[in-house]
Parts: C-alpha cells; sequence; structure tokens
C-alpha cells in the first residue's frame, strides 16, 4: 500500500498567518490527492481535490500543490475558524491512504 | 442538497457482528463509487473499504479483509457495511463518503467492541 507522511505533525499559528502543510506519497501517485480538515467532534470537510482543484464553497485563501510525489496544503491568511486538523489521502491506489494529520492551533 | 446518514452504530462484544447502513439523499446515487473511512478515537483517519457505481468492484484495506464486506442497493440510494469478527480495534467512529474525491461526509456512526 502507498504509505503517505505529512509534516509537521503539528503547528502554532496566529490568525492572518500563512501556512503550509506538505504531505509526500511513497510512490508516484500523479496528482491524485486530497486534502480535508476536520474539527474536534465532526465529519471531515473536504477541501481540495486532484491536488489542487478546490471543492465547491470552500474559500480562496486555501489553495493545493504538488504532483508526484510531493504535495502542499497552504492557507493564505489564517483565520479563527481554520484552526483544526487536516489530512491528506491519496485515492491513486487502492487500498486509499490517508496521512496521519497536521494539527493547526494558536 | 447532498445528504448521508450512517445508522447502526452500536456496542458489541468481541468476536460479534454488526451491519452499517449509509442512506443517501440530494445525487444521483448509482453514478459514484462510495467508501467507508473510520476513526478510532483520538487517533487519524483510516481508509476502510471502497466500491464502484455499479457494486461490481470491492477494494478493502488490509486489515479488515475477510471479516468485513461493503455493498450497496442503488434501488434504495444506500450503501452498507457488514461487519464480522469483530476486534477491540475495531471501535472507531464510522463515516460513508461519496464518490472518488470523497466530496461529501456522513456525520459518523460510533462502533465500539468490548465486553
Amino acid at each position: 500500500a502507498i504509505q503517505m507522511t505529512q509534516s509537521p505533525s503539528s503547528l502554532s499559528a496566529a490568525v492572518g498567518d500563512r501556512v503550509t502543510i506538505t504531505c509526500r506519497a511513497s510512490q508516484d501517485i500523479r496528482n491524485d490527492l486530497a486534502w480535508f480538515q476536520q474539527k474536534p467532534g465532526k465529519a471531515p470537510k473536504p477541501l481540495i481535490y486532484a491536488a489542487s482543484n478546490l471543492q465547491s464553497g470552500v474559500p480562496s485563501r486555501f489553495s493545493g500543490s504538488g504532483s508526484g510525489t510531493d504535495f502542499a496544503l497552504t492557507i493564505g491568511s489564517l483565520q479563527p475558524e481554520d484552526f483544526a486538523t487536516y489530512f491528506c489521502l491519496q485515492n491513486h491506489n487502492y487500498p486509499f491512504t490517508f496521512g496521519p494529520g497536521t494539527k493547526v492551533d494558536f | 442538497e447532498v445528504q448521508l446518514v450512517e445508522s447502526g452504530g452500536d456496542l458489541v462484544q468481541p468476536g460479534g457482528s454488526l451491519r452499517l447502513s449509509c442512506a443517501a439523499s440530494g445525487f444521483t446515487f448509482r453514478n459514484y463509487a462510495m467508501a467507508w473511512v473510520r476513526q478510532a478515537p483520538g487517533k487519524g483517519l483510516e481508509w476502510v473499504l471502497g466500491i464502484g457505481a455499479t457494486g461490481d468492484n470491492t477494494y478493502y484495506a488490509d486489515s479488515v479483509k475477510g471479516r468485513f464486506t461493503i455493498s450497496r442497493d442503488n434501488s434504495k440510494d444506500t450503501l452498507y457495511l457488514q461487519m464480522n469478527s469483530l476486534r477491540a480495534e475495531d471501535t472507531a467512529v464510522y463515516y460513508c463518503a461519496k464518490g472518488t474525491y470523497y466530496s461529501a461526509w456522513g456525520q459518523g456512526t460510533m462502533v465500539t467492541v468490548s465486553s
């Protein structure tokens, strides 16, 4: 199975900061990568699909980049509602696999 | 509005069985692959099973192969997860998710495996 790693595992940031989270796949997954945001006790919220495409309704301060094995999620200007945990998912080969998550807090 | 509503979660003893359902609405269910994703308490997301739009193709994580079965009834717009030989490590919130890009999720249903 394809292994996914994320870095950092957690980060502290302030409102207005630019934040970048990276995700690395153990093999080439082209652009078959999605990003999700999750808050405690809630279902994951889809943010990005196919590495760089914004899901409907997601603010434009979120952006995704990368292809092959290295990917990034960037939040252009962190807002109070963005404090959450972020996960990447490879949907290139079954079994699909999630990254371990990155917690963004104060 | 796309909606996915899971049900069937419960407390079950080790070795027991349980069937989860995910009722879909607001989209043409038969046109989309679906999946089950779980999250153990305090842990990350784990992809568990996937199924193609017609139900002909199914995919499993090694952790559940031989014990769990995913299926769907496109006439009822419902996804299922049959869980057998349950173990303590299967304790988790189980989510269903829509499509290949997981563009919609249910609220989750809790499965607790404990004696």
